[in-house]
């Protein structure tokens, strides 16, 4: 057990529907990460929140966005769902400045 | 999006064998991570490497941090059951302050025969 915690496990879900992910980093872990796993593109790089402020970004689509809130926990909300977007979604944690990250459990999102 | 190429892709082998994978990268990372993934699971965290030319050991896995920054490897010895799972390195990009990016491997298949 990392001690990052994700909800829901699994959410199944129509194309052009708005979902939401929520994360709650380890504690003390001011970092919150969001991954997206896809079968043909692995581990993807999403967005960086620390202490409630966008650091960094990667390969997130206008759809998505996130944000992180004064407890340190953090959603990302997708929207106008494609088939495309069904993929494992991790959230990881860190301390200040530490490479090392945490992964949750993930979310599987199935979009029919 | 970014990769790192690690190899082998797969690997079959029987209990109680050694095995080596490895990651190469054509940029220079400060830090090298190596995460063991169970299917439908998370990335567990196994070993960080830190420092160029670093060897860190934990219980059977042994990872380097290549000299050139720009490689590391992964040992498992005595392989076991358990073992299964698909292992990915990934290297920390330091874009300064707490800005924290990791680029992942593409991953190594790793399958125990008992």
């Amino acid at each position: 057990d990392s001690g990052v915690t994700q909800t829901p496990k699994h959410l199944i879900t129509a194309t052009g529907q708005r979902v939401t992910l929520r994360c709650s980093p380890r504690s003390g872990d001011l970092s919150v990460y969001w991954y997206q796993q896809s079968l043909d593109q692995g581990l993807q790089f999403l967005i960086q929140y620390y202490n409630g402020e966008e650091r960094a970004k990667g390969n997130i689509l206008e759809r998505f966005s996130a944000q992180q809130f004064p407890d340190l926990h953090s959603e990302l909300n997708l929207s106008s769902l494609e088939l495309g977007d069904s993929a494992l979604y991790f959230c990881a944690s860190s301390p200040l400045r530490a490479g090392a990250q945490f992964f949750g459990p993930g979310t599987r999102l199935t979009v029919l | 999006g970014q990769q790192l190429n690690q190899s082998p892709q797969s690997m079959f082998i029987q209990e109680g064998e050694d095995v080596s994978m490895n990651c190469t990268s054509s940029s220079i990372f400060n830090t090298w991570l190596w995460y063991k993934q169970d299917p439908g699971e998370g990335p567990v965290l196994l070993i960080a490497l830190y420092k160029a030319g670093e060897l860190t050991s934990n219980g059977r896995l042994t990872a380097q941090f290549g000299i050139t920054r720009k490689d590391s490897f992964l040992n498992i010895s005595a392989s076991i059951p358990s073992d299964v799972g698909i292992y990915f390195c990934a290297g920390h990009v330091n874009y300064g302050g707490a800005t924290n990016k990791l680029i992942f491997g593409t991953g190594t298949l790793l399958a125990v025969q008992p």
